[in-house]
């Protein structure tokens, strides 16, 4: 079935420093792709999407990029603030599913000043 | 207005005993989600519901399991005869249509005693 793997944390960087968190999906479709976070004290939200190959997704700085030859979808941000640490959660859709969606396990930052 | 609401927000129950969460969607959305977040692992999609139509089910771990929804509004998820496995945080989503972004709610933490 559907799936996603994600990096293991926790991730420790300092801030200003480049972030990358590394997602790889398998599906049989041609799945949506989510990342999600969740704050401390939070619930789950949407960070960014992409719906198609080679579409990028941006929000707050954060992109990812949906590239099917290699199925990842990798999270980049080049200067991390302490305010970014929470987990993220890769995500997929695939259209067949009614949108449910497949997560991966979390991958949680931590950004010291 | 409101976001997706959840209660409680914390349960501790004993093992063996019925525990019964509600999800309160944001007003308007047709689709509904119950995942559930066990320790140290991604969301597993629980159940769907898309405004009158019959729920799908098919995330759903036992048949101690259960939900309902009346209509696009509350919905609840009742577990009977409580496992310790069943100790997780259970979180709710809606959104306006099938396969639209998910709003998350807090969600309700159970622990099986």
């Amino acid at each position: 079935g559907d799936s996603v793997t994600q990096m293991e944390g926790p991730v420790t960087l300092s801030e200003e420093a480049f972030l990358t968190i590394n997602c790889t999906y398998t599906a049989t479709g041609y799945p949506s792709l989510f990342w999600y976070v969740q704050y401390p004290g939070e619930g789950l939200q949407l960070l960014l999407k992409a719906t198609k190959a080679d579409d990028k997704g941006s929000n707050k700085g954060f992109e990812a990029t949906y590239r099917k030859e290699t199925t990842s979808f990798h999270l980049e941000k080049g200067s991390v603030q302490v305010s970014d640490s929470a987990v993220y959660f890769c995500a997929l859709s695939d259209r067949g599913s009614q949108g449910n969606l497949i997560f991966g396990k979390g991958t949680k930052l931590s950004v010291k000043p | 207005g409101a976001g997706v609401s959840q209660s409680p927000s914390n349960k501790v129950t004993e093992k063996g005993k019925d525990v019964e969460l509600r999800c309160d969607p944001i007003s308007g959305h047709t689709a509904l989600y119950w995942y559930r977040q066990r320790l140290g692992q991604g969301l597993e999609f629980l159940i769907y519901f898309q405004g009158n139509s019959a729920p799908d089910k098919s995330g759903l771990p036992s048949d101690r399991f259960s939900a309902e929804r009346t209509g696009e509004s509350v919905s609840t998820l009742t577990i009977q005869r409580t496992q310790q496995e069943d100790s997780a945080v259970y979180l709710c989503a809606s959104s306006f249509l099938a396969e639209g972004e998910q709003f998350f709610g807090p969600g309700t933490r159970l622990t099986v005693l």
